[in-house]
Formats: C-alpha cells, structure tokens, sequence
C-alpha cells in the first residue's frame, strides 16, 4: 500500500494571506500528482496537476514538486473565504497500468474574512 | 468538459437490498473507478477497470460486484446492503494521456 501523507489541519488563515497545503508520498517513481478541492457535501475537483520538479503557477495557485524529497505542495496566495474546503493531494500508482491514484486524507483549509 | 454523471445523488435503502449504483462518462475514456468517502477515511478504492475487458479490485472490494457493459457506463453493485456500507460513494474516470481523474458528483447512500 503506497502512503500519501498529509498535515491534516484544519488550517486557518485571514483573507489575503498565503495558504501553504504540503504532501509528502512513499512511492519514489510516482510521476503524476495532483490536488483535488473538495467542497462539503461535493465531490473533488481537480485544481492542479504537476509533473516535473519545479513550480506549476495557475492563477493563485502554485504547485511545487520536489521528487528527491518526495514531496508536494500547494500554494494559494490571496486566499479567500471562497477557498475554504478540504484539499487532497493524490499520487499515481506506477506500477498500475489502469491509472490509479493514492490520495492523502486530506487537509481542511478554513480562509475567514 | 469531462462529464462523469451519477445515477442519484442520495439513496436510501434496507439491509439486504441489492443495490445498483450507476456511473456514465461522456469522453470515450477507458479506465473508470469506484471509491467510497467516509469521515476520516478519505477516499478508498473499491473497484476499478479498463474499458470492458478487464476489472480489477481496489483496496476494499468485499461486498461489492461492477459491471461494465459498455465503455461509457460502470456500475457499482452491492449485492446484499449493510449498514456499513452507508458512504459516499464516488465515480471517476481517467484522461489517460495525462493520468487524470474527474469525478462524478456522488452518491450518498444510506442503508437502514
């Protein structure tokens, strides 16, 4: 069983700061990661996608990927109320041929006004 | 858009039922998967597949059966409903070229 660990919060933080959302996974060739926000009562989304070491920028979100520490994580700058759900981090399975994902449980992000 | 469709968004059902839980995909993709939700579990595997020629089971797939007929639609069946398998139960499928799931909007399911 690949392990996909992450801070499990909740995380708080006031509008307009950085939100800072870490994952850390046990698989060293996993190649393919992902956050995914859920809303209460609403399936994932998925928000971002990264593939190589580095940072991925979208909008207000970064993702950073380090593989040599597996290590991930998901910046939002400018947080805002609307922000505020449970992010999953998820890792692919490499050794699986039908594309499974390893997801973390979770951290949940409260963004207050 | 990707468009994964769920047959319910809530259902509720007796002890013993057999219980069909449909998931129907729009973009031709091959792979499809079931999950259940719970509070401080996070998503587990129950199920997953390749178009229609191969099932595998995930990480929890006692009690439950799929069915995938057709490539677009992937059904979850329990096939004599417990209490304990009252969850969230989620659908997703698989834009392979870049390994990404999209999800379905849910079923909550609730058995009495």
């Amino acid at each position: 069983q690949k392990e996909v660990e992450q801070n499990s919060g909740p995380l708080s933080v006031p509008e307009g700061a950085i939100a800072s959302l870490n994952c850390t996974y046990s698989d060293r060739g996993s190649q393919s990661f992902f956050w995914y926000r859920q809303y209460s009562g609403k399936s994932p989304e998925l928000i971002m996608s990264i593939y190589s070491n580095g940072d991925k920028e979208d909008g207000r979100f970064t993702a950073q990927l380090n593989k040599a520490s597996q290590y991930v994580s998901l910046l939002i700058r400018d947080s805002q109320p609307s922000d505020s759900a449970t992010y999953l981090c998820a890792v692919n399975d490499r050794g699986s041929t039908l594309g499974r994902l390893y997801f973390g449980r979770g951290t949940q992000l409260t963004v207050w006004p | 858009d990707v468009k994964v469709t769920q047959s319910s968004r809530y259902l509720v059902k007796r002890t013993g039922e057999k219980v069909f839980l449909e998931c129907v995909q729009d973009m031709d993709h091959e792979n499809m998967f079931w999950y259940r939700q719970d509070p401080g579990l996070g998503l587990r595997l129950i199920y997953f597949s390749y178009d229609v020629k191969m099932k595998e089971k995930g990480d929890i797939p006692e009690g439950y059966s799929v069915s995938r007929e057709k490539k677009e639609r992937f059904s979850l069946i329990l096939e004599s409903a417990s209490t304990n398998q009252t969850s969230m139960y989620l659908c997703a499928s698989l834009r392979a070229q870049v390994n990404e799931q999209f999800f379905g909007p849910g079923t909550r399911l609730t058995v009495l």
